[in-house]
């Protein structure tokens, strides 16, 4: 019944690895979206795809790579982590641009 | 581009007070003002928005007003309950670029009983 869910809850992994967080959203929603969450709660997006269409990225560094197969699902690869992107990133999917948003619980990256 | 100011940062109230949370924006443009409820390990919680060809929106204990004129907007909660108790974020968007979400930093709401 998960509208948004992420898969891991919890990564903790060394600077310099590699890893990916997974998104789907079951709501037959058009666009998703990944966004950052920092310690002081603060909320930034980063990407936007519209039917698997790249629509907003921003300034974001390239070691970040979002990829959406399909429209249910919006995938987020980090290269090369640094202590800096240690976060809670959220996925989030609305029926179009310019609409309500429904979030994912969310997945908190910790850099050692 | 759009910058979103929200106060106050924390808020206390006694159950059953209401609770009023402010914010401004500087885009002109922007049309759509959503309001988010964060609770404590979860993703932020949709719970009433409003665009701006209205100018209040009222659901249940829960209201948003915008003035255009002043690019402000206000969160409402009446007779609040211990579980309104959460992380609120105000947001705005326009078309002009590309219905991206700014957020506002948060308030912290404290209800108690």
């Amino acid at each position: 019944d998960t509208a948004v869910s992420q898969t891991p809850k919890y990564l903790v992994t060394q600077m310099g690895n590699d890893k990916s967080i997974k998104c789907e959203q079951n709501l037959g929603h058009d666009t998703m979206y990944w966004y950052k969450q920092d310690s002081k709660k603060f909320l930034k997006i980063m990407f936007s795809y519209n039917n698997k269409e790249l629509i907003i990225n921003e300034t974001v560094p390239n070691r970040f790579s979002p990829k959406s197969p399909d429209k249910a699902h919006l995938n987020l690869h980090i290269n090369s982590l640094e202590l800096g992107d240690s976060a809670v990133y959220f996925c989030a999917s609305s029926p179009g641009q310019g609409q309500g948003q429904f979030f994912g619980p969310g997945t908190r990256l910790t850099v050692l | 581009g759009e910058n979103v100011e929200q106060h106050p940062s924390t808020l206390s109230v006694q159950e059953g007070d209401s609770a009023v949370i402010k914010c401004t924006y500087s885009d002109s443009a922007s049309n759509y003002f959503p309001w988010y409820k964060q609770e404590l390990g979860k993703g932020p919680q949709l719970i009433i928005d409003i665009r701006s060809n209205v100018g209040e929106k009222k659901d249940q204990r829960i209201a948003v007003t915008l003035n255009k004129t002043a690019k402000h907007f206000s969160l409402h909660i009446t007779e609040t309950q211990p579980e309104d108790s959460a992380v609120y974020f105000c947001a705005a968007s326009s078309e002009e670029y590309g219905n991206k979400l700014v957020f506002g930093a948060g308030t912290i709401l404290r209800v108690k009983s």
